[in-house]
């Protein structure tokens, strides 16, 4: 989608090594979310955004941070990264505007971003 | 944390035919949404279809239809005459206004044979 953009769209890193992660959204949206999708475990989320400099963790958070200091951009950090962090990276948008949550809208995807940690 | 669940890892339809994808989730509201996401070898997510739980008429959307049962908690999507470029990673996913994310379920993945 035209509106949500993540980059790089491939990396190879090695073991230790910090990696950042980069969405940038057009839309002015307010919610902005990190997930990782591996085989077998579906979507999970990493942190979410509900405004500049608010953030939260989601279910797997551990050996991650987020910063959000700009409403179009949402940065993922792996402060040193590690094999189990190999995966695909998806940056999402929720469409509810810069109101409330709104669960009508669903989401809106980045690209992805394939991760690979050796 | 609400739970989807797919429980049809892989599925398999011939060209033309229709095919049921399953998902059930487990919600103490009653106000909430439903979704089906496509993700094609592109890796792209795609919305397919949107379900509203105050409404009981099942949604469509050309070939794609779901069989919402609310008191079953049960969400499936119907792909009739299927076509090659059906084949892809199906997710349910669910949300509510109160909350401030949707909830996916681990996928299905399915096979257009020509």
């Amino acid at each position: 989608d035209a509106g949500i953009t993540q980059s790089p769209r491939h990396k190879v890193t090695e073991t230790g090594t910090p990696v950042t992660l980069r969405c940038h959204q057009t839309e002015n949206h307010r919610y902005m979310y990190w997930y990782r999708q591996d085989p077998g475990h579906g979507l999970r989320l990493i942190h979410y955004s509900y405004g500049v400099k608010d953030t939260d963790k989601g279910e797997v958070s551990d050996g991650y941070s987020v910063s959000r200091s700009k409403t179009e951009d949402f940065l993922l950090t792996l402060e040193s990264a590690t094999s189990s962090q190999t995966s695909v990276y998806f940056c999402a948008i929720s469409g509810s505007g810069i109101g409330p949550f709104n669960g009508f809208y669903g989401y809106t995807f980045g690209s992805g971003t394939r991760l690979t940690v050796v | 944390a609400q739970t989807v669940t797919q429980s049809q890892p892989e599925m398999s339809v011939q060209e033309a035919e229709t095919v049921t994808l399953s998902c059930t989730y487990d919600t103490s509201e009653s106000d909430y949404y439903l979704f089906w996401y496509k993700q094609p070898p592109s890796r792209q997510m795609i919305l397919v279809i949107r379900q509203e739980a105050y409404k009981q008429q099942n949604a469509t959307e050309n070939r794609f239809s779901v069989n919402f049962q609310k008191a079953a908690k049960s969400f499936s999507l119907k792909i009739s005459d299927s076509q090659l470029g059906d084949a892809a990673m199906y997710f349910c996913a669910y949300g509510e206004n109160t909350g401030n994310q949707f909830y996916f379920g681990t996928g299905t993945s399915l096979t257009v044979i020509p």
